[in-house]
């Protein structure tokens, strides 16, 4: 198994809400990752874990909650986003200075 | 300070031309480059890597030149096929700290 697997592939949410995205993989990878991409942007990244901790938050607002119940689940909690926060946030997983293996993204929708 | 970008944002080729995206980086401290392709609605997909103690690596049809004397990186898409119409970006990591930074992208366009 070689994917990444991120849900809901699509969310529309408004500014009062809280929502999850939620990425797995099952590679064995003992990283993981979220990153944010606009249209027509390179992915930034927001947040590392490294054999479940959180390494690195490229100080990301608190409106955004990451989150690694194990080495096989990430999930990024959301709550009181912007619409500017509207973005794909993409999934990404690997061993020590590795390649990237992303999902598909899931596409987020801020009214 | 650490930035990646891509001299082009579009690139038009001759489908069957060889095509080739060019990246500079300005982190000498950098030692692991990766090549990524994002096709519409999908995420980014691996393509080849280079470690900073090798200047050349080639795979099915691409090939990644690195000059560390500019912090220069290249990547050569051999007789080019519409299959390959996508954004390519290139992204680095060094100190060994797992922070991947892509760079700003170039949109390939295969002309028929």
């Amino acid at each position: 198994d070689t994917e990444v697997t991120q849900t809901p592939k699509h969310l529309v949410m408004g500014m009062t809400n809280k929502k999850s995205l939620k990425c797995e993989q099952h590679m064995g990878h003992r990283a993981m990752y979220w990153y944010k991409q606009k249209a027509k942007k390179p992915p930034e990244l927001m947040f590392v874990y490294s054999y479940e901790k959180l390494s690195i938050n490229e100080s990301v607002p608190s409106r955004f909650s990451p989150e690694c119940p194990n080495s096989s689940l990430l999930n990024l909690h959301l709550h009181a986003l912007q619409p500017e926060d509207s973005a794909l946030y993409l999934c990404a997983s690997s061993q020590p200075t590795g390649e990237l293996f992303f999902g598909e993204g899931s596409r987020l929708t801020v009214l | 300070g650490e930035s990646v970008g891509l001299h082009l944002p579009t690139l038009s080729v001759q489908e069957g031309d060889n095509s080739i995206i060019n990246c500079a980086y300005s982190n000498s401290a950098s030692d692991y480059f990766i090549w990524y392709k994002q096709e519409s609605g999908k995420g980014p997909q691996f393509i080849i890597d280079i470690r900073s103690n090798m200047d050349k690596r080639q795979g099915q049809r691409v090939t990644v030149l690195l000059n560390k004397t500019v912090k220069h990186l290249s990547l050569q898409i051999a007789a080019t096929q519409p299959g390959d119409s996508a954004v390519y970006f290139c992204a680095e990591t060094g100190n060994r700290d797992d922070k991947i930074i892509f760079g700003k992208g170039t949109r390939l366009h295969i002309l028929p």
